[in-house]
């Protein structure tokens, strides 16, 4: 079956660090690749997406490329904040299903220090 | 793309009782997921929600104990039945941006249930 394995945290970073997040996937087919951030307290917001192999999504200064030879869509941030200690997870949507039903990885909090 | 606005926010109740939680979104929709997050963990879906039909459960959940009602393309409705300590939560409903699943998902803030 399909699966999503993420690195585990929490990842504690000083302010302007540099932020990877391992991501690797498991699937039949071509899924497409999504990371979604959970502020505390609040509910998912999706960060970016990759639909094909080799696509980069980006948004809010954060990138992952969609590695098919690799299986991973790492995410990556060249400067953090302190507003950007969130959980971060890393999902995909199940190619044989008609809906693309959401697998997520089990998450990974980063804090950010000042 | 859709908008979800998901109530109650939060609340506590006392083990045995039922707790109905309710999404509506600003557009139309087909499909609508539900997802129970415990505590430190991830996202789990519970069950996949289509206007006109009986809901689709996953593996380990049952309609006697989280009955679903979609009674339009813009609203639908979880409830957890007989609840336990075990079923504190967070409680989120989802739908595909843009009603297509590889434009992603868009979520309701979250039902974050507290049983006593």
């Amino acid at each position: 079956g399909n699966s999503v394995t993420q690195m585990e945290g929490p990842v504690t970073l000083s302010e302007e660090a540099f932020l990877t997040i391992n991501c690797t996937y498991t699937a039949t087919g071509y899924p497409s690749l999504f990371w979604y951030v959970q502020y505390p307290g609040e509910g998912l917001q999706l960060l970016l997406k990759a639909t094909k192999a080799d696509d980069k999504g980006s948004n809010k200064g954060f990138e992952a490329t969609y590695r098919k030879e690799t299986t991973s869509f790492h995410l990556e941030k060249g400067s953090v904040q302190v507003s950007d200690s969130a959980v971060y997870f890393c999902a995909l949507s199940d190619p044989t299903d008609s809906w693309g039903k959401l697998q997520f990885g089990a998450g990974t909090q980063v804090v950010v220090t000042p | 793309s859709a908008v979800i606005s998901q109530k109650p926010s939060r609340d506590i109740c006392q083990r045995g009782t039922s707790l109905t939680i309710q999404c509506q979104v600003d557009s139309q929709v087909t499909m609508m997921f539900w997802y129970r997050q415990q505590p430190g963990q991830s996202l789990t879906l519970i069950a996949t929600a289509n206007q006109g039909s009986e809901a689709t459960y996953e593996s380990g959940f049952v309609i006697d104990k989280f009955p679903i009602s979609r009674p339009n393309l813009t609203f639908s409705t979880l409830t957890v039945s007989n609840m336990s300590p075990e079923d504190s939560s967070i409680y989120l409903c989802s739908v595909p941006l843009g009603g297509k699943h590889v434009y992603g998902y868009t979520f309701g803030s979250g039902t974050r249930l507290t049983v006593v």
